[in-house]
């Protein structure tokens, strides 16, 4: 079976400083890693995924991610944030990346601020 | 670019009524997927389906629930007694081959009074 803890439900961020979101995944198999964001009202659009290779992969709006296996940690930034950025925020993973259901995290809401 | 288009973006209806949520995947898509966001919760898998039959489902996904694929282009979810614990926001997906990503709808929001 597989799980995601995302910690931090809220972060705060300036605009302009960096952003870290945390997500840690347990999976009995190689799992293929997810982030979603959610803007209000809207469903989810997919920011970057992780399959096999580079464990560093880059997705859209300037964020990116690491895939650290002995640390089995999945974390999103961006070196910068932008208002724009203020979304909720779902890590998930899926188990070798089959045509199997993705099980997310509980997400957390980025605040950017002024 | 291709995108899943849900019908209708909100629905209200009184408990004991069934509903049907609609969803048009990406055209040359094959598998098809329900999940469901309780206000405030986590998102959560309901139910996947390829091959015109259900492949995997979760407990959440009782006999109130049910999928159908009627023609080629509309995936269905149907609730046939709502109760005030269905509320919730309810995505559909679609993924075009086992390795890529699902592609998620805007949701339609059901509200259950």
């Amino acid at each position: 079976a597989q799980s995601v803890t995302q910690l931090g439900s809220h972060v705060s961020v300036s605009e302009g400083a960096l952003v870290l979101l945390r997500c840690n995944y347990s999976s009995s198999v190689p799992p293929y890693l997810f982030w979603y964001v959610q803007y209000p009202n809207q469903g989810l659009q997919l920011l970057l995924k992780y399959t096999t290779g580079a464990t560093l992969v880059k997705g859209i709006n300037g964020f990116e991610a690491e895939f650290k296996k002995s640390e089995t940690s999945f974390h999103l930034t961006k070196p910068s944030a932008h208002m724009s950025d203020a979304a909720e925020y779902f890590c998930a993973v899926n188990p070798t990346g089959t045509a199997s259901k993705l099980t997310f995290g509980t997400g957390t809401r980025l605040q950017v601020t002024l | 670019e291709p995108e899943v288009t849900q019908t209708p973006s909100h629905q209200v209806t009184q408990m004991g009524q069934e509903v049907i949520l609609r969803c048009v995947p990406i055209s040359n898509h094959l598998y098809f997927y329900w999940y469901r966001q309780i206000l405030g919760q986590k998102v959560e898998f309901l139910v996947s389906f390829y091959n015109n039959e259900i492949s995997e489902k979760s407990e959440i996904f009782d006999d109130q629930f049910s999928v159908e694929r009627p023609d080629g282009s509309n995936f269905t979810l149907k609730i046939r007694s709502t109760k005030l614990e269905d509320s919730a926001m309810y995505f559909c997906a679609s993924m075009s081959e086992g390795r890529s990503p699902l592609h998620f709808g805007n949701g339609t929001r059901l509200t259950v009074t």
